[in-house]
């Protein structure tokens, strides 16, 4: 597609049980970002992915959190054992890697978003 | 933590030019000024960017000062559509700040 997808849109899961957000960036965005908002709050960076090297996962909040990416595909956000504080929408967004343009031609393009709500 | 510091809400009238302030004192050299939004229950969009000039797309202008430290993005025509929360970002893409990091952005509402 034209833009970045998410899926699903929408999320409700129970405490304890583990869930899976799908992120498919735009065709030869090599480099992708995961978000967390939370109700009224601003974005929090999660996790971000550059073509085959090693991701920065510093943002991710706790070891219940991963995330995985084949090459410049499609990226699976994967939270273990949710709790009722995870519950917030999940924001994917993937950009031209810098390296290949330079300057600053390397606007962030974000998807809808996943909607999870814990309960 | 976000470098960047905007007042938490404005108001405008609809068709009337929108002024969004930013402040980025500790901008370095290699760092560009962007501009996203965030229309209610969906994903921020990518506005407008610069480093050192002034510029202007279809969507809006925006205004950096020749210190850098601050910027103004400029909505000529604001209408009831361009309600939303504005985000304003430092970034390197070629450096260590290559993350877009967001604050808490100005929630701006545009009333008929």
């Amino acid at each position: 597609g034209a833009g970045v997808s998410q899926s699903p849109s929408n999320k409700v899961t129970e405490k304890g049980k583990d869930v899976e957000l799908r992120c498919d960036p735009i065709s030869g965005h090599t480099a992708l970002y995961w978000y967390r908002q939370r109700l009224g709050q601003g974005l929090e960076f999660l996790i971000y992915f550059q073509g085959n090297s090693a991701p920065d996962k510093s943002g991710l909040p706790s070891d219940r959190f991963s995330a995985e990416r084949t090459g410049e595909s499609v990226s699976t956000l994967t939270i273990q054992r949710t709790q009722q504080e995870d519950s917030a929408v999940y924001l994917c967004a993937s950009s031209l890697y810098f390296g290949r343009l330079g300057g600053g031609n390397t606007e962030a393009f974000f998807g809808q978003g996943t909607r999870l709500t814990v309960v | 933590d976000a470098k960047t510091t905007q007042p938490p809400s404005m108001d405008c009238a609809e068709g009337r030019a929108a002024n969004l302030p930013c402040n980025h004192s500790t901008i370095s050299g290699n760092e560009y000024v962007y501009w996203y939004r965030q229309i209610h229950s969906q994903g921020p969009q990518y506005i407008i960017h610069g480093l050192k000039n002034n510029e202007t797309n279809e969507m809006a202008s925006l205004i950096i000062t020749e210190d850098r430290k601050s910027s103004t993005l400029i909505l000529p025509h604001a209408t009831l559509r361009d309600t939303a929360v504005y985000y304003c970002i430092v970034r390197d893409p070629t450096g260590g700040s290559y993350i877009p990091t967001f604050g808490r952005g100005t929630s701006l509402i545009v009333h008929p």
